[in-house]
């Protein structure tokens, strides 16, 4: 069975701090896929980054970044420099062919205040 | 942007009454999907649709649902005969290849059954 843990429930940063949220996946699949999810407050589910088991490099995307270790089976989020806007729940999610669907964690919600 | 169009944003049903909530997924998407949100907790696998059938379908999806795809282009979710837990907001989303894409949500439909 799939499943993904974000332990951190509530994170309250000051505009211009980075934040890094964390996810930690379980599967016993060796070909997966690991996703973060946005949603604003207007409720939406917006896709922002994704990753596949086989390439473990890390990037970084603009103001996001994000780091994959298949050892730890973790999947982190950095956002820098974090904007009142990026203020919303961020969920990480995995994709495995046996299982046909997307399961996502709990959920992290990101207040960015001024 | 190709987007998943789903109506009505918000609709209210008294228990019991059966509700039909719509979902016309990207064109060229073959995998569609429903998932719930139960106010301010994580999101919910319910059912995939690929190749005109269901592949599969969570423990919460039971015999009081039912999705179809009638024309080939709108997929819906029916609820037989609400109950006041299914009160939640629903999202369909599509994908053309999950795995490499992830999935595109739409926007959602609160449906509040009191």
């Amino acid at each position: 069975a799939q499943k993904v843990t974000q332990a951190q429930t509530e994170i309250s940063v000051v505009e211009k701090e980075d934040v890094t949220l964390d996810c930690v996946y379980e599967t016993r699949d060796t070909t997966y896929y690991l996703f973060w999810y946005k949603q604003p407050p207007s409720g939406e589910l917006v896709f922002l980054i994704r990753r596949n088991s086989f390439d473990e490099q890390n990037e970084i995307s603009g103001r996001y970044s994000w780091n994959f270790q298949k050892s730890t089976s973790s999947f982190n989020f950095t956002i820098t420099a974090s904007q009142v806007v990026d203020s919303a729940v961020y969920f990480c999610a995995l994709f495995t062919g046996g299982g046909n669907k997307l399961t996502f964690g709990t959920g992290t919600q990101l207040k960015v205040e001024l | 942007e190709p987007e998943v169009t789903q109506t009505p944003s918000h609709q209210v049903t008294q228990m019991g009454q059966e509700v039909i909530l719509r979902c016309v997924p990207i064109s060229n998407h073959l995998y569609f999907y429903w998932y719930r949100q139960i106010l301010g907790q994580k999101v919910e696998f319910l059912v995939s649709f690929y190749n005109n059938e269901i592949s599969e379908k969570s423990e919460i999806f039971d015999d009081q649902f039912s999705v179809e795809r009638p024309d080939g282009s709108n997929f819906t979710l029916k609820i037989r005969s609400t109950k006041l837990e299914d009160s939640a907001m629903y999202f369909c989303a599509s994908s053309e290849a999950p795995q490499y894409y992830g999935y595109t949500f739409g926007s959602g439909t609160r449906l509040t059954v009191v």
